[in-house]
């Protein structure tokens, strides 16, 4: 059974170019979710997916930043015109919904950074 | 929104020594999961506990969802302990978005 898995781990790009991550979920799993971390913090939540479905967005994501799930495995998190304040670890987690229980689990995230 | 806080924020121990890390919550919530984070950032399960008390190991957590707090208890800490410690709560009314404490930062000195 493999984990949440996440690519590429580290990212270093100059301001204003456009970068894309990549995650995958753990395999059963309908749900998918982004968070950031930055220095010091505990992570943020950006937005989930159920199956290829964006249910919700936080006010964090802005029009830079998109996200997909297109058949409902794997997604993609793209940031344009990077910006430095982007500068983060990106955390994808994903959980099994159907019963009370929702679980999260994490991948091992991919830390960007921005010159 | 709901306020997640986590004390103490730092935490020095010599090997061998137990703690107890705590978690407070300002709202209803359906769950809590605990977490900790090593040195690479890899966020690692501990306990997924909405009420009472749960063990693994040389940890347990206890959740009072009604009273609002969450406590996790290491026992004969070990230099492998270190880290940041996370707490975070899955919000009431359906929502399904984990909101996290500002972690424990703990140093475990051999």
């Amino acid at each position: 059974d493999t984990g949440v898995s996440q690519d590429p781990r580290h990212k270093i790009t100059k301001r204003g170019q456009n970068v894309t991550f990549r995650c995958d979920p753990i395999s059963e799993h309908n749900r998918l979710y982004w968070y950031r971390q930055t220095l010091g913090q505990g992570p943020e939540f950006l937005t989930y997916f159920q199956n290829e479905a964006q249910l919700e967005k936080s006010r964090l994501l802005s029009n830079r930043f998109s996200a997909e799930r297109p058949k409902g495995s794997f997604s993609t998190l793209e940031i344009q015109r990077t910006e430095q304040g982007d500068s983060a670890m990106y955390l994808c987690a994903s959980s099994l919904v159907g019963s009370s229980y929702n679980e999260q689990f994490f991948g091992p995230g991919t830390r960007l950074t921005v010159l | 929104g709901i306020q997640v806080e986590q004390s103490p924020p730092d935490l020095i121990l010599q090997e061998g020594a137990n703690s107890t890390l705590r978690c407070n919550f300002s709202d209803s919530v359906n769950n809590l999961q605990w977490f900790h984070q090593n040195p690479w950032g890899q966020l690692i399960n501990l306990f997924y506990i909405p009420s009472g008390t749960k063990q693994n190991g040389r940890l347990s957590a206890t959740t009072v969802a009604t009273e609002r707090y969450s406590l996790l208890y290491i026992s004969s800490s070990q230099t492998t302990d270190s880290g940041v410690y996370f707490c975070a709560v899955f919000l009431s009314g359906g929502y399904n978005k984990l909101i996290f404490g500002a972690g424990t930062r703990l140093a475990v000195h051999p």
